[in-house]
């Protein structure tokens, strides 16, 4: 398996505070990305990473900020926890062209209250 | 710009037969790759099948095969002999080359959710 790692993996938060997520990888590899899954809307990109410091936006990345300052670190930030932010996140890493799959973190659930 | 759809929110099939899972695309790179994961119940994301937009041949990878109709922009599931097993969620993704710019941007469809009945 790949060495991905989320955390945290539950998270409970109220309306307006920042919260950070974060994935870990080993595997080295240079694409990073974020989504969250909701019902109904599948897996939306939020930001994702195509190497330290280079990242970019995704389809719903309004209300969220990404770094990357290693290549085995990718932060996501909430800058200010909405209810509508409750989701799914889940983190992915790919290396390569566009003909490599991607490994999926186990997820990280967040609930803003 | 990227595109993925999948049109079929749910889906349920007998145990034992075939189901076709539909998957239609857009874009304007001509280098990409077109995934398949499954996602059960317990929530991972499991890869399934690729196929890349040069390949002649369709992928297959044991029960699963990926009918790749370019012109239609279509990468089709098929799941033959259906499972119990193989209820889950079913999502299609793209991934674009570089020469879009988007640098392997990995976009996915809405899922589909595949019921398999005894």
């Amino acid at each position: 398996d790949a060495g991905i790692t989320q955390s945290p993996r539950h998270k409970v938060t109220e309306t307006g505070t920042p919260v950070t997520l974060r994935c870990h990888q080993t595997e080295n590899h240079r694409y990073m990305y974020w989504y969250r899954q909701d019902p109904g809307h599948g897996l939306r990109l939020i930001h994702y990473s195509y190497g330290v410091k280079d990242t970019d936006k995704g389809e719903v990345s309004d209300g969220y900020s990404v770094s990357r300052s290693k290549t085995e670190d990718f932060l996501l930030t909430l800058e200010s926890a909405t209810s509508s932010q409750t989701s799914v996140y889940f983190c992915a890493i790919s290396d390569g062209g566009p003909n490599t799959e991607a490994f999926f973190g186990q997820g990280t659930r967040l609930t803003v209250v | 710009a990227q595109k993925i759809t999948q049109t079929q929110p749910g889906m349920f099939v007998q145990e034992k037969e075939a189901v076709t899972l539909d998957c239609t695309y857009d874009t304007s790179d001509p280098s990409y790759g077109l995934f398949w994961y499954k996602q059960p119940s317990s929530g991972e994301m499991i890869f399934l099948i690729y196929q890349g937009s040069y390949d002649q041949q369709n992928a297959t990878e044991g029960r699963y095969s990926l009918n790749f109709q370019k012109a239609r922009k279509s990468a089709n599931l098929v799941i033959s002999a259906s499972q119990l097993g193989d209820s889950a969620m079913y999502f299609c993704a793209m991934r674009e080359g570089s020469l879009s710019g988007g640098y392997n941007k990995l976009i996915f469809g809405a899922g589909t959710r595949l019921a398999v009945h005894p």
